[in-house]
């Protein structure tokens, strides 16, 4: 059972354009939602994380939204530039940040100049 | 060190040797995670450490699998008689243990069974 549902598997977007992404999640228990951006040969590197009692948070470009009646969330990126060009995952643990993360199976971005 | 390093970052062996796989964390974190990441995949839980206490290692999926963080510095993840399925990237994740801080992630060891 996948305990979270990352969509779309890939993106394209043109350079300037909002790239969104959706994660949904199973367990009410989860009470830390992070999203992770990864680079070819490097690890995940932390973008954004959000608590269930907010329902957005945003930090530069990067924004959450937080639905928590239809247990889903999502990442949108303004401005997407070329740079950004990565794969993206949402993830979701009890505990807050010390518990261990379930990741969805990654987005990968692509945005075009 | 300024980040979570990791060692060696490639590694090749054949099916049936053991290998270990280092992590060294941020200086003063006392949590540390093991996950492992197949091809195209997100990272899957391995085990969690607080200091040497090795408090879940729920996600291990073998016991050919085995993980220590002895002085509750370095950590070793040792997985004896590989076989081909143990191919993947091994991750290592620091953080503190105080409120909202984020696990951080070392750039891993690539793991090659033949």
């Amino acid at each position: 059972q996948q305990q979270v549902k990352q969509s779309p598997q890939s993106l394209i977007v043109q350079k300037g354009g909002i790239s969104i992404i959706n994660c949904a999640y199973e367990n009410t228990a989860f009470d830390y939602f992070p999203w992770y951006q990864q680079f070819p040969g490097k690890g995940p590197a932390l973008l954004i994380a959000i608590r269930p009692d907010v329902s957005e948070k945003k930090e530069g470009r990067f924004t959450i939204s937080f639905n928590k009646s239809a247990k889903q969330f999502s990442l949108h990126i303004m401005d997407s530039q070329p740079g950004d060009s990565a794969t993206y995952f949402c993830a979701a643990s009890k505990g807050g940040s010390q518990g261990n993360l379930i990741f969805g199976k990654g987005t990968k971005l692509s945005v075009k100049p | 060190g300024a980040g979570v390093s990791q060692s060696p970052r490639y590694k090749v062996a054949k099916r049936g040797q053991d290998v270990a796989l280092r992590c060294d964390p941020i200086s003063g974190h006392v949590s540390l995670f093991w996950y492992q990441q197949a091809l195209g995949q997100g990272p899957e839980f391995l085990t969690y450490f607080q200091n040497e206490a090795q408090l879940d290692k729920s996600g291990l999926p073998s016991d050919r699998f085995f993980a220590e963080r002895p002085e509750g510095s370095v950590s070793t993840l040792k997985i004896q008689r590989t076989q081909q399925e143990d191919s993947a990237v091994y991750l290592c994740a620091s953080s503190t243990a105080d409120g909202d801080q984020p696990q951080h992630f070392g750039d891993g060891t690539r793991l090659s069974i033949l």
